[in-house]
């Protein structure tokens, strides 16, 4: 099992572009979510989805939307990139409740 | 919205001294877990305390589950280099998890 798999590692955007965060994960589990975490911050939850077809808001959604079509993978869009989201995006998935598991991270720069 | 709150900031120990981080909710938990992240890495999972007043062991690490279920702690006895990296907790609730801010341990050899 690769676990969970995120695309790119890193990424540098010009304030206005907008790109797609690829995770995805093969242990057939039924949460996924997307994190934020900046210096000082913790993690911040964006969004997270309870089964394919199901997404809901998290902390900061703002500027971001996710989709999930499918078990496995979990996009994350950002629409219009700000330099105010500069940061290390995690994605996670677990069972119901459990243990939460990450992928490496995407290391994003907002110019 | 629901806040957790996680002190110290910042904890720098003597190798084999002890180390404890606490964790706080401004809510009831339904959960709490606790993750590693070491420096450049993702966090890892610890453990998961569900019950009101849970004490968990595992090796060196001692995780508490306060008795209303709004506070938590994760103490480590005689720490050892490769205990640094940051703590965090992870307050569950229905379907989402809100982290703490962590706390970053340096032990010095």
């Amino acid at each position: 099992n690769a676990g969970v798999t995120q695309t790119p590692k890193f990424q540098v955007l010009k304030t206005g572009q907008s790109m797609t965060l690829q995770c995805a994960q093969d242990m057939n589990h039924e949460y996924m979510s997307w994190y934020r975490q900046d210096p000082g911050m913790g993690l911040r939850l964006i969004h997270y989805s309870v089964g394919a077809g199901i997404t809901d808001q998290g902390e900061v959604p703002n500027g971001y939307n996710v989709s999930r079509s499918t078990t496995e993978d979990f996009p994350l869009r950002l629409l219009s990139a700000a330099p105010s989201q500069t940061s290390v995006y995690f994605c996670a998935s677990s069972l119901r409740q459990g243990e939460q598991f990450f992928g490496p991270g995407t290391r994003l720069t907002v110019l | 919205g629901q806040q957790v709150m996680q002190i110290p900031q910042y904890q720098h120990v003597q190798e084999g001294e002890d180390f404890t981080t606490y964790c706080n909710s401004s809510t009831t938990l339904s959960n709490i877990q606790w993750y590693k992240q070491r420096p450049g890495g993702h966090p890892v999972f610890l453990i998961q305390l569900v019950k009101s007043g849970e004490v968990k062991k595992q090796k060196r690490l001692t995780f508490q589950f306060g008795e209303a279920k709004k506070n938590s702690s994760l103490h480590i006895t005689a720490t050892q280099t490769t205990d640094v990296g940051t703590y965090f907790c992870a307050g569950g609730g229905t379907y989402k998890y809100i982290f703490g801010t962590g706390t970053r341990l340096k032990v010095l050899a």
